[in-house]
């Protein structure tokens, strides 16, 4: 298995603009997790799904962000508008089910620059 | 409900000594717990977990972490350090019908020659 695929890897965009990051998660795993990373916060859960239902988005940060997930091997979350303090990594895990002993997998992240 | 406190932000020791990073944990269900390392400009990858087996676990590169019920804790450690091992260490938990893990805040560990 290829694990969870992030696209792209590094994104630079000017402030305003609208920013789409895309996941393909583990195929057979039906959890899909989207997290942000930053120096000041550290790893924050943003919204999670549960057979492409989305479960917990409770950590979006406003509603400028949005995630979907039209299938099993498709997830993006997008930033319209996007701002320079969106600026961070985002990282997308999946996992075949949770309350268990298997953890998640992570993919490699993008990097998002907003100028 | 789970929570995670990993003890110092930053570790630093030196090439060949022992690496010790502190965990504790609060859990009202039997833990599952995780340690993971994130390398510079990497995503986060399994380290070694606790499945309610064997106390003790062994993970890859050589490190260990023991689970201690009596102190709710899940130290990793590592008897000898090398320059590859810096990284960023994140200790999670889970546990039975958990909805998700959850992360400590991590921990750095830097590597002096």
């Amino acid at each position: 298995d290829a694990g969870v695929i992030q696209s792209p890897r590094h994104e630079v965009t000017e402030m305003g603009q609208e920013v789409t990051l895309r996941c393909k998660p583990i195929s057979g795993h039906d959890y899909l997790f989207w997290y942000r990373q930053t120096m000041m916060r550290g790893l924050e859960l943003l919204i999670y799904f549960n057979n492409n239902v989305p479960i917990d988005d409770s950590g979006m940060p406003e509603d400028r962000f949005s995630a979907k997930m039209p299938n099993a091997s498709f997830s993006t979350l997008k930033i319209q508008p996007s701002e320079p303090r969106d600026s961070a990594v985002y990282f997308c895990a999946s996992s075949p089910r949770t309350g268990t002993n298997y953890g998640y997998t992570f993919g490699s992240g993008t990097r998002l620059t907003v100028v | 409900a789970q929570s995670v406190t990993q003890l110092g932000s930053h570790v630093s020791v030196s090439e060949g000594a022992l690496v010790l990073l502190r965990c504790n944990y609060s859990s009202s269900v039997p833990p599952y717990l995780f340690w993971y390392v994130q390398y510079p400009n990497q995503g986060l990858q399994l380290l070694l977990k606790y499945t309610s087996a064997a106390t003790l676990v062994k993970g890859i590169n050589g490190f260990e972490a023991e689970f201690k019920k009596s102190e709710t804790s899940f130290h990793l450690t590592k008897p000898s350090a090398h320059m590859s091992d810096a990284a960023e260490y994140f200790c999670a938990v889970s546990g039975w019908a958990a909805q998700k893990l959850v992360f400590g805040q991590g921990t750095r560990l830097t590597i002096n020659p």
